[in-house]
């Protein structure tokens, strides 16, 4: 049983669209994030949620806009698509400490 | 605000002998340290972090990290590398009780010749 799914995997849009990332964890943790990561493997956070609530939310965007309907998911919804969103997109999620990862989705803007 | 700096790209080592990847970080209040591992087209995975205690922390597949206070190091380390060790790592800091945000660094490649 996968800790933290990602879907879909791959997902390769055209510029303008608006597409949506989906994020489970069966964990119980009360921590979700999404963080994405550059073509040069840099990692950067981009939202967090406690507990169905936003916690941070970093400079982003405002065509990204995570939804929490309950602790266990966690979903990206991007809007106006742009040829820069391309990464891949890496959910998390955290009780204590440490994170469990999701295997990422690799979003390709053309 | 935290943030956190592995000086080398990359790190090459033969296979057998030990290797260090290096790790310096920033935050005000005690720090929580992380190591991850990301193998190609996969997430990362952890390694070990520290919270408190024992400034010497083992984690997976052998690997170690000394926290190291005055120098606000957290380098990672491995007596005897493997190829299978090949992999880009990163280091990661968050700001200790009641901190969410995790920070990390831009990640070393090590490489682990046969």
């Amino acid at each position: 049983d996968t800790a933290v799914s990602q879907t879909p995997k791959y997902l390769v849009t055209q510029m303008g669209n608006d597409k949506s990332i989906k994020c489970e964890q069966n964990l119980g943790h009360d921590t979700m994030y999404w963080y994405k990561q550059d073509s040069k493997k840099f990692l950067k956070i981009m939202f967090s949620y406690n507990n169905k609530e936003l916690i941070i939310n970093e400079t982003v965007p405002n065509r990204f806009s995570p939804k929490s309907p309950d602790k266990a998911h966690l979903n990206l919804h991007i809007n106006s698509l742009e040829l820069g969103d391309s990464a891949v997109y890496f959910c998390a999620s955290s009780q204590e400490s440490g994170y469990t990862f999701g295997s990422g989705t690799r979003l390709t803007v053309v | 605000a935290q943030s956190v700096a592995q000086p080398e790209d990359q790190v090459n080592v033969a296979e057998g002998n030990p290797l260090t990847v290096k790790c310096t970080y920033s935050v005000s209040g005690n720090p929580y340290l992380f190591w991850y591992v990301q193998y190609p087209n996969r997430g990362l995975q952890f390694l070990l972090k520290y919270i408190t205690g024992d400034n010497l922390v083992k984690g997976s597949y052998g690997f170690e990290a000394e926290f190291n206070k005055s120098q606000t190091s957290f380098h990672l380390k491995k007596p005897s590398a493997l190829v299978s060790d090949s992999a880009l790592y990163f280091c990661a800091v968050r700001e200790g009780t009641g901190g969410f945000k995790t920070i990390f660094g831009a990640g070393t490649r090590l490489f682990v010749k046969a």
